[in-house]
């Protein structure tokens, strides 16, 4: 059975922290991507990498990076969080090659910003 | 660039009544379209897609959508739900040349009546 995993479920912060998620598929798939939910606003792009240490910016990259150092894993990073980083953040993956692949989703990473 | 619209936030309905959620969309060139779903606590999962070919595609679990480019609109529909159907439904597009990007709605919350 296919997989992404997310390293936590709810996640409590400070403003200012540095904050890192970390997402980890099974499927040896080569892309994959960051998105964050908001009510009303659906899923936006935040990041996207195509392979290895490859790293595309999507819609909304202020006030992140990410990182790619095995293909399995893809991190992001709140260098310094604020609270209007307060929301639910889901990581993706689906195979190389045609653009209408299915990506497959983690379960989320509900994170606060206090 | 593509764009999504969901036109209705939520949806209320008895259980075993008909549904239709709307979802138009926006695009300068040809475009795949999917549905996904984001059952309560769960990242979203592939509910039907439409590539080519016919324009009315189905899902497992009774649902279906069509493919109009007149209107281009691709809205979902079930003739009966249950209240297992219970989410949010999220409609996408992207375009032959997207490379893997995938542009979502803002989302669709239905929620079934007994």
């Amino acid at each position: 059975d296919v997989k992404v995993t997310q390293s936590s479920r709810y996640l409590v912060k400070r403003t200012g922290e540095k904050v890192f998620l970390e997402c980890v598929q099974d499927m040896d798939h080569e892309n994959m991507f960051w998105y964050r939910q908001d009510p009303g606003l659906g899923l936006r792009l935040i990041y996207f990498s195509y392979d290895v240490k490859m790293k595309e910016k999507g819609d909304i990259p202020e006030g992140y990076s990410v990182s790619r150092e095995k293909k399995e894993r893809f991190s992001l990073i709140l260098e310094s969080a604020s609270t209007n980083q307060t929301s639910m953040y889901l990581c993706a993956s689906s195979p190389g090659g045609e653009t209408y692949n299915e990506q497959f989703f983690g379960p989320g990473t509900r994170l606060t910003v206090l | 660039a593509q764009s999504v619209t969901q036109l209705d936030s939520q949806v209320p309905v008895f259980e075993e009544a008909p549904v239709e959620l709307r979802c138009n969309y926006s695009s300068s060139v040809s475009v795949y379209l999917f549905w996904y779903v984001q059952y309560p606590n769960q990242g979203l999962q592939l509910l039907l897609k439409y590539l080519s070919g016919s324009t009315l595609v189905e899902s497992i679990n009774g649902f279906e959508a069509e493919f109009n480019k007149s209107q281009t609109s691709f809205h979902l529909r079930k003739p009966s739900v249950h209240i297992s159907d219970t989410a949010e439904y999220f409609c996408a597009v992207t375009g032959y040349s997207s490379a893997s990007k995938i542009i979502f709605g803002s989302g669709t919350r239905l929620s079934i009546r007994p």
